[in-house]
């Protein structure tokens, strides 16, 4: 099993505030998506990022993958309160086939 | 849109039961997975099929079991309920390929009395 460890777990901030959730690992991974999950559905995809030190932006929300490929984070600006939810890293292995691995995901709530 | 379409969204079941979770995608992909998720312990891949009657054991294959007769189809089986399977199930596919987007289902909520 390669583990991926999101931190912090739980995270309540205000309107406005700007936040950023950690996924580390010691294994490398050739892809690396994040996901974020509502109460009661599955997880959906914010992105995908591929390159090491790739950087990507999706309106307020910032995703970096680190240069060895082993970490990522994403930091939201100024969150709001339709940011709250479950944040989920995974990653595929280098060499484990079609097999993801996901993080323990990082519960947000902003509070208005 | 790709749609993943799990039979139900919540299901009691007793202890010894033998149950069955369904899942069916509507865009042909070759990869199709089974995962359960559990508070502060993430989501944890019990198996996953590549393609129609190959299957592969995830982190926790035991004390299930799954059968994939046709590729838009991945069903998940419990022998014999037990409380601990107690959980979220969540079914997922994929096309083969590095950095393929995993799409979910809504999940079903299994509850094991």
């Amino acid at each position: 099993t390669q583990l991926l460890e999101q931190s912090p777990q739980f995270l309540s901030i205000q309107e406005g505030e700007n936040l950023t959730v950690y996924c580390n690992s010691s294994s490398v991974f050739s892809s690396l998506q994040w996901y974020r999950q509502e109460p009661g559905e599955g997880p959906v995809l914010l992105v995908t990022v591929v390159t090491g030190g790739e950087v990507k932006k999706l309106k307020r929300l910032t995703f970096q993958f680190g240069d060895a490929r082993k970490d990522s984070s994403l930091h939201i600006t100024a969150a709001q309160p339709g940011d709250t939810g479950l944040y989920l890293c995974a990653g595929r292995g280098s060499n484990t086939g079609n097999q993801f691995y996901f993080g323990t995901g990082t519960s947000l709530t902003v509070i208005p | 849109d790709v749609k993943v379409t799990q039979s139900s969204r919540y299901l009691v079941k007793r202890t010894g039961e033998k149950v069955f979770l369904e899942c069916v995608q509507d865009m042909d992909h070759e990869n199709m997975f089974w995962y359960r998720q559990d508070p502060g312990l993430g989501l944890r891949l019990i198996y996953f099929s590549y393609d129609v009657k190959m299957k592969e054991k995830g982190d926790i294959p035991e004390g299930y079991s799954v059968s994939r007769e046709k590729k838009e189809r991945f069903s998940l089986i419990l022998e014999s309920a037990s409380t601990n399977q107690t959980s979220m199930y969540l079914c997922a596919s994929s096309l083969l390929g590095t950095g393929n987007t995993i799409y979910f289902g809504e999940g079903s909520w299994l509850t094991v009395v």
